[in-house]
Protein backbone atom coordinates (compact mmCIF):
# COMPACT_ATOMS: atom_id res chain seq x y z
CA UNK A 1 0.00 0.00 0.00
CA UNK A 2 1.39 3.56 -0.70
CA UNK A 3 2.19 6.03 1.66
CA UNK A 4 4.25 7.75 3.91
CA UNK A 5 6.71 6.54 6.84
CA UNK A 6 8.53 8.39 9.06
CA UNK A 7 10.91 7.17 11.79
CA UNK A 8 11.60 6.89 14.29
CA UNK A 9 8.02 7.04 15.78
CA UNK A 10 9.71 8.18 19.09
CA UNK A 11 13.21 9.92 19.67
CA UNK A 12 14.91 11.17 22.79
CA UNK A 13 17.90 13.67 22.84
CA UNK A 14 20.17 15.67 24.65
CA UNK A 15 20.05 19.92 24.55
CA UNK A 16 22.50 20.75 22.36
CA UNK A 17 22.28 17.77 20.17
CA UNK A 18 21.48 17.92 16.08
CA UNK A 19 18.56 15.05 15.14
CA UNK A 20 17.73 13.94 12.08
CA UNK A 21 13.54 12.85 11.43
CA UNK A 22 13.23 10.32 8.23
CA UNK A 23 10.18 10.38 6.07
CA UNK A 24 9.77 8.49 2.71
CA UNK A 25 6.72 8.29 0.53
CA UNK A 26 6.11 6.28 -2.19
CA UNK A 27 2.63 7.76 -3.32
CA UNK A 28 5.10 9.50 -6.25
CA UNK A 29 4.28 12.88 -4.94
CA UNK A 30 5.94 15.83 -5.66
CA UNK A 31 5.20 17.71 -3.02
CA UNK A 32 6.64 17.34 0.54
CA UNK A 33 6.24 18.90 4.05
CA UNK A 34 7.11 19.23 7.82
CA UNK A 35 4.83 20.21 10.11
CA UNK A 36 4.74 20.29 13.79
CA UNK A 37 2.00 20.03 16.02
CA UNK A 38 1.92 21.41 19.68
CA UNK A 39 -1.01 21.33 22.01
CA UNK A 40 -3.82 23.38 21.33
CA UNK A 41 -1.83 24.63 18.45
CA UNK A 42 -2.77 24.09 14.59
CA UNK A 43 0.10 22.61 12.75
CA UNK A 44 2.55 24.66 11.54
CA UNK A 45 4.42 24.68 8.53
CA UNK A 46 8.24 24.18 8.82
CA UNK A 47 9.32 23.39 5.33
CA UNK A 48 8.21 22.25 2.16
CA UNK A 49 9.64 20.71 -0.92
CA UNK A 50 7.67 21.46 -4.55
CA UNK A 51 10.17 19.38 -6.31
CA UNK A 52 13.69 17.46 -5.50
CA UNK A 53 16.68 19.45 -5.08
CA UNK A 54 14.21 21.96 -4.42
CA UNK A 55 12.86 23.59 -0.67
CA UNK A 56 11.42 26.34 1.09
CA UNK A 57 11.08 27.88 4.43
CA UNK A 58 7.52 27.62 6.21
CA UNK A 59 6.33 29.55 8.70
CA UNK A 60 9.00 28.68 11.47
CA UNK A 61 12.09 27.54 9.49
CA UNK A 62 14.63 29.14 12.41
CA UNK A 63 16.58 25.57 14.11
CA UNK A 64 15.67 23.65 11.33
CA UNK A 65 17.30 22.13 7.87
CA UNK A 66 15.95 19.86 5.21
CA UNK A 67 17.08 18.32 2.10
CA UNK A 68 15.35 17.04 -1.11
CA UNK A 69 17.88 14.49 -3.02
CA UNK A 70 15.62 12.18 -4.08
CA UNK A 71 11.89 12.50 -4.75
CA UNK A 72 10.77 10.01 -1.99
CA UNK A 73 12.91 11.39 0.90
CA UNK A 74 12.39 14.79 2.89
CA UNK A 75 14.49 14.13 6.23
CA UNK A 76 14.33 17.40 8.37
CA UNK A 77 17.04 18.00 11.05
CA UNK A 78 16.52 19.64 14.48
CA UNK A 79 19.57 21.47 14.84
CA UNK A 80 20.80 22.92 18.50
CA UNK A 81 19.78 26.16 17.40
CA UNK A 82 15.82 25.61 17.70
CA UNK A 83 15.20 26.88 20.92
CA UNK A 84 11.59 24.35 21.81
CA UNK A 85 12.48 21.41 20.03
CA UNK A 86 10.04 18.94 21.93
CA UNK A 87 7.61 18.42 19.87
CA UNK A 88 5.26 16.21 17.29
CA UNK A 89 6.37 16.38 13.87
CA UNK A 90 4.91 15.35 11.10
CA UNK A 91 5.62 14.72 7.28
CA UNK A 92 3.06 15.13 4.73
CA UNK A 93 3.14 14.98 0.90
CA UNK A 94 0.30 16.01 -1.84
CA UNK A 95 0.31 15.55 -5.62
CA UNK A 96 0.41 19.22 -5.95
CA UNK A 97 -0.04 22.70 -4.49
CA UNK A 98 -4.02 22.76 -2.83
CA UNK A 99 -4.34 19.16 -2.93
CA UNK A 100 -5.23 17.37 0.09
CA UNK A 101 -1.90 16.54 2.23
CA UNK A 102 -1.54 12.92 3.27
CA UNK A 103 0.33 12.44 6.86
CA UNK A 104 2.62 9.90 8.18
CA UNK A 105 2.06 8.94 11.84
CA UNK A 106 4.75 11.40 13.43
CA UNK A 107 7.83 11.14 15.52
CA UNK A 108 7.49 12.43 18.98
CA UNK A 109 10.90 14.19 19.82
CA UNK A 110 11.81 14.78 23.39
CA UNK A 111 14.76 16.82 24.29
CA UNK A 112 15.90 17.32 27.82
CA UNK B 1 -6.29 37.74 7.04
CA UNK B 2 -7.17 34.50 6.36
CA UNK B 3 -8.17 32.04 8.91
CA UNK B 4 -9.68 28.86 9.94
CA UNK B 5 -11.88 28.22 12.97
CA UNK B 6 -13.21 24.94 14.06
CA UNK B 7 -16.00 24.95 16.96
CA UNK B 8 -16.48 23.57 19.75
CA UNK B 9 -13.53 22.77 20.51
CA UNK B 10 -14.42 19.34 22.40
CA UNK B 11 -17.58 17.11 22.59
CA UNK B 12 -18.85 14.55 23.96
CA UNK B 13 -21.83 12.56 23.06
CA UNK B 14 -23.53 9.63 24.07
CA UNK B 15 -23.09 6.50 21.78
CA UNK B 16 -25.77 7.32 19.15
CA UNK B 17 -26.28 10.68 19.89
CA UNK B 18 -26.05 12.72 16.61
CA UNK B 19 -24.04 16.05 16.32
CA UNK B 20 -22.41 18.42 14.04
CA UNK B 21 -18.78 19.60 14.13
CA UNK B 22 -17.96 23.21 12.40
CA UNK B 23 -15.49 24.37 10.50
CA UNK B 24 -15.47 28.09 9.60
CA UNK B 25 -13.54 29.97 6.97
CA UNK B 26 -12.83 33.50 5.39
CA UNK B 27 -10.55 32.58 2.76
CA UNK B 28 -11.88 34.40 -0.50
CA UNK B 29 -11.78 32.01 -3.65
CA UNK B 30 -11.78 28.73 -1.90
CA UNK B 31 -9.54 26.34 -4.03
CA UNK B 32 -11.08 23.23 -1.58
CA UNK B 33 -11.45 22.68 2.25
CA UNK B 34 -10.24 19.38 3.49
CA UNK B 35 -11.51 17.29 6.55
CA UNK B 36 -8.86 14.81 8.29
CA UNK B 37 -9.84 12.64 11.37
CA UNK B 38 -6.52 12.01 13.63
CA UNK B 39 -6.26 9.75 16.56
CA UNK B 40 -3.82 10.12 19.91
CA UNK B 41 0.05 9.51 18.69
CA UNK B 42 -0.75 9.25 14.95
CA UNK B 43 -0.86 11.48 11.72
CA UNK B 44 -4.10 12.84 10.16
CA UNK B 45 -5.89 10.35 8.23
CA UNK B 46 -7.35 11.90 5.43
CA UNK B 47 -10.98 11.92 4.96
CA UNK B 48 -13.14 14.38 2.32
CA UNK B 49 -12.38 16.71 -0.16
CA UNK B 50 -15.00 19.75 -0.84
CA UNK B 51 -14.97 21.99 -3.46
CA UNK B 52 -17.95 24.01 -4.02
CA UNK B 53 -21.06 25.09 -1.73
CA UNK B 54 -23.89 22.68 -1.43
CA UNK B 55 -21.40 19.92 -2.42
CA UNK B 56 -21.60 16.87 0.37
CA UNK B 57 -19.75 14.06 0.81
CA UNK B 58 -20.31 10.78 3.28
CA UNK B 59 -18.37 8.26 4.47
CA UNK B 60 -19.84 5.53 7.13
CA UNK B 61 -21.22 7.61 9.62
CA UNK B 62 -19.73 10.87 9.06
CA UNK B 63 -21.44 13.14 6.35
CA UNK B 64 -19.25 17.00 5.36
CA UNK B 65 -20.91 19.83 3.65
CA UNK B 66 -20.05 23.15 1.99
CA UNK B 67 -21.48 26.18 2.25
CA UNK B 68 -19.70 30.09 1.09
CA UNK B 69 -18.63 30.40 4.83
CA UNK B 70 -18.52 26.83 6.56
CA UNK B 71 -18.72 23.13 6.55
CA UNK B 72 -20.53 20.85 8.91
CA UNK B 73 -19.05 17.61 9.65
CA UNK B 74 -22.14 15.63 10.61
CA UNK B 75 -21.97 12.64 12.40
CA UNK B 76 -25.04 9.92 12.61
CA UNK B 77 -25.69 7.97 15.74
CA UNK B 78 -21.95 8.06 16.53
CA UNK B 79 -19.88 5.01 18.16
CA UNK B 80 -17.41 5.24 20.54
CA UNK B 81 -14.44 4.40 17.82
CA UNK B 82 -15.03 7.70 16.32
CA UNK B 83 -14.18 9.42 19.16
CA UNK B 84 -10.68 11.42 17.62
CA UNK B 85 -9.73 14.85 16.76
CA UNK B 86 -11.05 16.21 13.41
CA UNK B 87 -9.30 18.87 11.75
CA UNK B 88 -10.02 20.93 9.26
CA UNK B 89 -7.96 22.91 6.33
CA UNK B 90 -7.97 24.75 3.25
CA UNK B 91 -5.58 25.73 0.78
CA UNK B 92 -4.01 29.03 1.36
CA UNK B 93 -3.47 32.16 -1.46
CA UNK B 94 -2.47 33.04 -3.67
CA UNK B 95 -2.11 29.83 -5.79
CA UNK B 96 1.72 28.10 -5.95
CA UNK B 97 2.37 28.72 -2.09
CA UNK B 98 1.75 25.24 -1.05
CA UNK B 99 0.46 26.23 2.15
CA UNK B 100 -2.50 25.32 4.23
CA UNK B 101 -4.33 26.81 6.60
CA UNK B 102 -5.59 24.19 9.68
CA UNK B 103 -8.05 24.70 12.38
CA UNK B 104 -6.99 23.88 15.71
CA UNK B 105 -9.64 20.54 15.71
CA UNK B 106 -12.55 19.45 17.69
CA UNK B 107 -11.21 16.55 19.76
CA UNK B 108 -14.36 14.25 20.21
CA UNK B 109 -15.38 11.63 22.66
CA UNK B 110 -18.14 9.47 22.22
CA UNK B 111 -19.95 7.23 25.58
CA UNK B 112 -20.33 4.14 25.35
Amino acid sequence: DGGITQSPKYLFRKEGQNVTLSCEQNLNHDAMYWYRQDPGQGLRLIYYSQIVNDFQKGDIAEGYSVSREKKESFPLTVTSAQKNPTAFYLCASSISDSRPLHFGNGTRLTVT
Amino acid sequence: EDQVTQSPEALRLQEGESSSLNCSYTVSGLRGLFWYRQDPGKGPEFLFTLYSAGEEKEKERLKATLTKKESFLHITAPKPEDSATYLCAVPNLPSGTYKYIFGTGTRLKVLA
